[in-house]
């Protein structure tokens, strides 16, 4: 069975600067999708970021960014100029290519931008 | 907007009621999920539905009863309740098979069992 492990419960960063939100994941698995996702206090679960694991190249969405270490099972996103409104829960997911439609969620960071 | 809408947002039910909760979503998507979202814990994988047929049942009990009648509608059946069941309740969709994409989540139905 496929894990997820967030290891950072709540982050906290100054406006502005640069915030990096760690994941790591388990599974036998050569293919597989991986996902950050966003949950602010509305409650929406918003994609932020998505990463094919046949992909070297690590993903890029405008001040989002993974470092993507398939090797050693990490994930993490790169947050640069954070914004007040980059304030919420975020959750590492995990999806194989192949079987079942199981997203498996980790249990999220919750980050703080401070004005 | 993601395209999954989720009714109702909240909902107070007792533990003898029988309540509904409805997601639908028209983004052509065929697979379908419901999570359970307690506070402090990770988001709880419940049922997945890919082609209309369940295809991942975690250990549910049996007081929830998903219902797939068709690609673009998911219910979730709740009756005799605890409070423990008390949490918000998420449901998502994803283009499923070969080329799946991410899954895009509805605003969750805030269940509180008194």
């Amino acid at each position: 069975a496929q894990t997820v492990t967030q290891s950072q419960p709540e982050m906290s960063v100054q406006e502005a600067e640069t915030v990096t939100l760690s994941c790591t994941y388990d599974t036998s698995e050569s293919n597989y999708y991986l996902f950050w996702y966003k949950q602010p206090p509305s409650r929406q679960m918003i994609l932020v970021i998505r990463q094919e694991a046949y992909k070297q190249q690590n993903a890029t969405e405008n001040r989002f960014s993974v470092n993507f270490q398939k090797a050693a099972k990490s994930f993490s996103l790169k947050i640069s100029d954070s914004q007040l409104g980059d304030t919420a829960m975020y959750f590492c997911a995990f999806m194989n290519e192949f079987g079942n439609e199981k997203l498996t969620f980790g249990t999220g960071t919750r980050l703080t931008i401070i004005p | 907007e993601t395209g999954v809408t989720q009714t109702p947002r909240h909902l107070v039910m007792g533990m003898t009621n029988k309540k509904s909760l409805k997601c639908e979503q028209h983004l052509g998507h065929n697979a379908m999920y419901w999570y359970k979202q307690s506070a402090k814990k990770p988001l709880e994988l419940m049922f997945v539905y890919s082609l209309e047929e369940r295809v991942e049942n975690n250990s549910v009990p049996s007081r929830f009863s998903p219902e797939c009648p068709n690609s673009s509608h998911l219910f979730l059946h709740l009756h005799t309740l605890q409070p423990e069941d008390s949490a918000l309740y998420l449901c998502a969709s994803s283009r499923g098979g070969l080329g799946r994409t991410e899954a895009f989540f509805g605003q969750g139905t805030r269940l509180t069992v008194v």
